[in-house]
C-alpha cells in the first residue's frame, strides 16, 4: 500500500534554482522522513521530522510538516546537478514499516 | 551508524528456478525485519513485515508461497522467490528495526532480481 502522493511526480530545474517537493499522507503519523534515490541505487536517508515538529533544517535541506493538512513539503535550495535523484517522502507509526509515496524525479541541468 | 547489508546485489535466474535475498543487521539486532519491492521509475512497495522466530505478515496482494520469507535469527532475514517468472524481475529492498534506538530503521542497498 502506499501512504499518498508527491507532487509534482517529476521536476525540471537549472542549476542555482531552488526545488520543492511536496508530499500528502493519509493516515496519523509517528514522523515522517525523506530520501533521495539514485537510479538504480539504494536509498539515502536526508532528513527526519516528528510529528510534534513543523520545521526542521539539514544543510541545504528545508522540510515542513503540516499535519492539520496531512502534508510535507522538501526543499532543496541552490540546487546542483548533482541532485538529481528521486525523492521519496516516507511515514510510520512506532515500530511499524516505512509506507513510501510515489516520489518525485528531480532533473538538475547544468 | 548502523549497517544492514544485502546479498547478492544482482542475480540473474532462469525462469522456474528460486532465488534466495539475504538481509542482514550487521551490528545491531534487529527484531523487525521489512522487505519492499520496487518496479523501474516506480516507489517502494511493502512487501512483507518479518519478525524474528514468527511467520511474515504479508501485505494485501503478495504471494506467500511465491516469496517465501524467513526471519530466523536477530540479524538475518531472508527472501526466497520461488518458480521465478520474468515479471518478478524487479528491485527488492529490505529493512530492519533496532529497537535500541527507538525503532530507528536502517535499508540495505537493495538486489536487482532479473529473471530471463
Amino acid at each position: 500500500s502506499q501512504q499518498g502522493e508527491e507532487d509534482p511526480q517529476a521536476l525540471s530545474i537549472q542549476e542555482g534554482e531552488n526545488a520543492t517537493m511536496n508530499c500528502s499522507y493519509k493516515t496519523s503519523i509517528n514522523n515522517l522522513q525523506w530520501y533521495r534515490q539514485n537510479s538504480g541505487r539504494g536509498l539515502v536517508h536526508l532528513i527526519l521530522i516528528r510529528s510534534n515538529e513543523r520545521e526542521k533544517h539539514s544543510g541545504r535541506l528545508r522540510v515542513t510538516l503540516d499535519t492539520s493538512k496531512k502534508s510535507s513539503s522538501l526543499l532543496i535550495t541552490a540546487s546542483r546537478a548533482a541532485d538529481t535523484a528521486s525523492y521519496f517522502c516516507a511515514t510510520n507509526q512506532a515500530g511499524t514499516a516505512l509506507i513510501f509515496g510515489k516520489g518525485t524525479t528531480l532533473s538538475v541541468s547544468s | 551508524g548502523a549497517v544492514v547489508s544485502q546479498h547478492p546485489s544482482r542475480v540473474i535466474c532462469k525462469s522456474g528456478t528460486s532465488v534466495k535475498i539475504e538481509c542482514r543487521s550487521l551490528d545491531f539486532q534487529a527484531t523487525t525485519m521489512f522487505w519492499y519491492r520496487q518496479f523501474p521509475k516506480k516507489s517502494l512497495m511493502l512487501m512483507a513485515t518479518s519478525n524474528e522466530g514468527s511467520k511474515a505478515t504479508y501485505e494485501q496482494g503478495v504471494e506467500k508461497d511465491k516469496f517465501l520469507i524467513n526471519h530466523a535469527s536477530l540479524t538475518l532475514s531472508t527472501l526466497t522467490v520461488t518458480s521465478a517468472h520474468p515479471e518478478d524481475s524487479s528491485f527488492y529492498i529490505c529493512s530492519a528495526s533496532q529497537r535500541a534506538s527507538g525503532n530507528t530503521i536502517y535499508f540495505g542497498e537493495g538486489s536487482w532480481l532479473t529473471v530471463v
